[in-house]
């Protein structure tokens, strides 16, 4: 079956930049999409591509690379409320979303 | 507009037990999807429902199982507990079945099996 994989946790400091990465199988890929989870709470949705480039909103973005089956989320001046759970989650035509296992982003001051 | 809701948010129940867990879905979102979360493991799907039809369904075993209404609010059952069967479970629905298409998820179920 599909599978990606991130790393399980990241640690950044306040007001740094971090990239969480997510490699995906390539059978049938069609988008990536990245949801947040904050510890207790429902994933919510950030960011989906389903093209080559960097997706931009406020301070998160979202690239995707086709051709490397390769993604990354970018998070810029992070803030303490930025500690969560980040996933990646591969759409492959008709069929549900896979998820990754999850980043445990903490952010430290 | 209001969100996906689930109802019951916390349940203890027994091993050998059955359970039911209620979604409903954010007004006009026709597609509902259930996940399994456990500690460490990512989301897991369960079943995907449009138009009170099963369009997918996960490699879970039997005892799970689910439903969707004409006004799409979705059920899921699980018979037959078992203690592995501890997660927290999630609906999600979606406007349609557009691979862009947000998920909008509800709080969740969290069940204990004692």
């Amino acid at each position: 079956g599909q599978s990606l994989e991130q790393p399980s946790e990241v640690t950044a400091v306040e007001g740094a930049i971090v990239q969480i990465n997510c490699t995906y199988q390539t059978s049938g890929f069609y988008g990536l999409s990245w949801y947040q989870q904050h510890d207790g709470g429902a994933p919510t949705f950030l960011s989906y591509n389903a093209l080559d480039g960097l997706e931009e909103t406020g301070r998160f973005s979202s690239f995707l690379s086709r051709s490397d089956s390769y993604g990354y989320l970018l998070l810029q001046e992070l803030q303490m409320k930025d500690s969560a759970s980040y996933f990646c989650a591969q759409q492959t035509g008709n069929t549900p979303l896979v998820f990754g296992k999850g980043t445990r982003l903490s952010v430290i001051a | 507009k209001a969100g996906v809701t689930q109802t019951p948010r916390y349940l203890i129940k027994t091993r050998g037990q059955q359970v039911t867990l209620s979604c409903s879905p954010i007004s006009g979102h026709r597609s509902v999807s259930w996940y399994q979360q456990t500690p460490g493991q990512g989301l897991q799907f369960l079943f995907e429902y449009f138009s009170e039809t099963q369009r997918n369904k996960g490699n879970f075993p039997g005892r799970f199982s689910g439903r969707q209404f004409s006004n799409s609010r979705s059920e899921m059952n699980v018979s037959t507990l078992e203690l592995g069967d501890s997660a927290l479970y999630l609906c999600a629905s979606s406007l349609s079945r557009q691979n862009s298409d947000e998920q909008f998820f509800g709080p969740g179920t969290r069940l204990t099996v004692l």
